[in-house]
């Protein structure tokens, strides 16, 4: 069984660019989530997808981020513009229907210049 | 909001011996997970407690989830230098369509041969 998919793996972009990551879960999976995870942290929530809905975005900065998950497969994050305290890991994880554990993609580290 | 604290932040301990590590919240949890992160990767699930009280195994790692929901420890037995990495538990609260897991901060394990 394939895992969760993410690119790019590495971007480094200057303050007040923009930035996007792509995530493809693990096939079937209900539930997608974003995490960022800030250096010496655990991860943080963004947003929390059930199929195409949004479940949970209490805790993404919507004045700079956004996320879509359209199908409700593979989805997106967004920052624009992009300051320097964006820099980190953002992780994408998912989990099937009515699960708990939730499995998670390599990550994408964000340095912002 | 619900916050996780881990103790303790890090530990360097020589090949062989036992490790243990721990997790507290002000708030109860519905079921708690230990991940492990190793450099440049996303978290890996370890162990799954679903039930106050209950004590699980894998491998060399056990876990126990605290009888009053609000903690839960992972022991590693007889270390090795594979063992190296950040430990971080994560509790889950089901809310909105299925809830989401809040991280603690983490254990940085070091292990020396």
């Amino acid at each position: 069984e394939a895992g969760v998919a993410q690119s790019p793996r590495y971007k480094i972009i200057e303050k007040r660019q923009s930035v996007a990551f792509w995530c493809n879960p693990i096939s079937g999976h209900a539930t997608l989530y974003w995490y960022q995870q800030i250096l010496g942290q655990g991860p943080k929530l963004l947003i929390q997808f059930q199929n195409n809905g949004v479940v949970d975005d209490s805790q993404l900065p919507k004045d700079r981020f956004s996320a879509e998950r359209l199908k409700g497969v593979d989805s997106t994050l967004k920052i624009q513009p992009a300051k320097l305290e964006d820099s980190a890991v953002y992780l994408c994880a998912s989990t099937p229907q009515g699960g708990v554990e939730a499995f998670f993609g390599q990550g994408t580290r964000l340095t912002v210049v | 909001g619900q916050q996780l604290n881990q103790s303790p932040q890090s530990m360097f301990i020589q090949e062989g011996e036992d490790v243990s590590m721990n997790c507290t919240s002000s708030s109860i949890f519905n079921t708690w997970l230990w991940y492990k992160q190793d450099p440049g990767e996303g978290p890996v699930l370890l162990i799954a407690l679903y039930k106050a009280g209950e004590l699980t195994s894998n491998g060399r790692l056990t876990a126990q989830f605290g009888i009053t929901r609000k903690d839960s420890f992972l022991n590693i037995s007889a270390s090795i230098p594979s063992d190296v990495g950040i430990y971080f538990c994560a509790g889950h609260n089901y809310g909105g369509s299925q809830g989401n897991l809040i991280f603690g901060k983490g254990t940085k394990l070091s292990v020396k041969p």
